[in-house]
């Protein structure tokens, strides 16, 4: 079975330490994605990785970084975790090419920064 | 305004009810429609996909496509409680740089036993 895990289902961080949310893949998949998904607002594109070293900017980079060392491994960094990037952390991957049939996402990392 | 538009509901119904679930979107160019639904505490999940317009049916859930009237649809036949999630309709353009999806932000539905 296809899996994509994340370290972490839950974290407490305290207001600017700089945090790591770690995710693996086991597909091979050349695509990797960071979302926020908060109440009312849906899913938000952080960044994303087409390829080992490369990143994208998304729709709300500001506040994060991220590190692809590996094909299997996308790494978001909250260089100074502040209390408005408490949210649902969902990380996602896709093969390449043009095929249309979306993502597999894990389960999740519930991050509250207090 | 956003590219897709999904209702947020919450949606509530008796179970063996036909559910319909809806978005609209704006870019034209978005040719490949797909459909995730997310339990509570959990990660989205593809339930299904289609390509341009028209109809997909698998079970007891069809989705359609209206590409003239920007409009895509989820029913859902004889509802049941475990059916009770999060819907969220997704789609993106067929090739280049945007390999990304946008996302719809989901319908909360609740199938009553």
């Amino acid at each position: 079975d296809v899996k994509v895990t994340q370290s972490s289902r839950y974290l407490v961080k305290r207001t600017g330490e700089k945090v790591f949310l770690e995710c693996v893949q086991d597909m091979d998949h050349e695509n990797m994605f960071w979302y926020r998904q908060d109440p009312g607002l849906g899913l938000r594109l952080i960044y994303f990785s087409y390829d080992v070293k490369m990143k994208e900017k998304g729709d709300i980079p500001e506040g994060y970084s991220v590190s692809r060392e590996k094909k299997e491994r996308f790494s978001l960094i909250l260089e100074s975790a502040s209390t408005n990037q408490t949210s649902m952390y969902l990380c996602a991957s896709s093969s390449g090419g043009t095929g249309g049939y979306g993502y597999t996402f894990g389960s999740g990392t519930r991050l509250t920064v207090v | 305004q956003k590219e897709v538009e999904q209702d947020p509901g919450p949606l509530s119904v008796p179970e063996g009810a036909i559910v319909s679930l809806n978005c609209t979107y704006s870019n034209s160019a978005f040719q490949y429609f797909m459909w995730y639904r997310q339990y509570s505490r959990k990660g989205p999940e593809l339930l299904m996909y289609t390509y341009s317009s028209g109809n997909k049916e698998d079970g007891r859930f069809t989705a359609q496509v209206d590409k003239s009237s920007k409009y895509i649809s989820l029913f859902i036949r004889d509802s049941q409680p475990s059916d009770s999630a999060t819907y969220l309709c997704a789609m993106r353009r067929p090739s280049g740089s945007a390999r990304q999806l946008t996302f719809g932000s989901g319908t909360q539905l609740t199938v009553l036993p």
